[in-house]
């Protein structure tokens, strides 16, 4: 079946630093891809998204890039701080489901910790 | 901003109760939600709803259902609750575009003794 999935489950990284989160996806029709953080104790927020169109997308101090050759998007976080430190999903979604609007598949997370 | 309010953030139920969780969510939003979060597992949708009294099932229907009696409502029902339905349920909701970021509640941990 279709995967969403992540490189690594988990990532430590000093304060300050920068920080990059991988996710890998095996649909090559996927056409629109979500990244969401996790705060102990919250439900997962919306950071950005990208759609297949682009290869870039910046936001407030975060980047995503996707490269639809080898299937893999990835989140960068630039001078991470402590509050950054949360488990980070990507989601994609793709028009040949063949599934009601709005379903996305998540990958497992990544939980990223950021140390002072 | 949208804002996904589910009724409770922790429950605590017997096994065989009829269980209801709910879901409130005032953006207006066509789709909405329910999935579970498991440690290892990730998110695994149960039931979608794109319309009122409209649901499909996700990946893990079985031990429940849903009612969507209203737009901004959507209902998770554990029919009979078992041990093994103990977890964190979360619920989302989105416009009835494709391609749109879905909008999470906080959550309900839900434990069945």
């Amino acid at each position: 079946g279709e995967s969403v999935g992540l490189h690594l489950p988990t990532l430590s990284v000093q304060e300050g630093d920068n920080s990059i989160i991988n996710c890998a996806y095996s649909n090559s029709a996927s056409d629109y891809f979500i990244w969401y953080k996790q705060e102990s104790g919250k439900g997962p927020q919306f950071i950005i998204d990208i759609r297949s169109n682009m290869d870039k997308r910046q936001g407030q101090r975060v980047t995503v890039l996707l490269n639809k050759t080898v299937k893999h998007l990835s989140l960068q976080i630039a001078a991470t701080q402590p509050g950054d430190s949360a488990v980070y999903f990507c989601a994609e979604t793709s028009a040949d489901r063949g599934s009601t609007l709005g379903r996305l598949y998540f990958g497992r997370g990544t939980q990223l910790t950021v140390w002072p | 901003d949208v804002k996904v309010t589910q009724s409770s953030r922790y429950l605590v139920k017997r096994t065989g109760e009829k269980v209801f969780l709910e879901c409130v969510q005032d953006m207006d939003h066509e789709n909405m939600f329910w999935y579970r979060q498991d440690p290892g597992l990730g998110l695994r949708l149960i039931y979608f709803s794109y319309d009122v009294k409209m649901k499909e099932k996700g990946d893990i229907p079985e031990g429940y259902s849903v009612s969507r009696e209203k737009k901004e409502r959507f209902s998770l029902i554990l029919e009979s609750a078992s041990t093994n339905q103990t977890s964190m349920y979360l619920c989302a909701s989105s416009p009835g575009r494709r391609g749109q970021p879905q909008h999470f509640g906080d959550g309900t941990r839900l434990s069945i003794l």
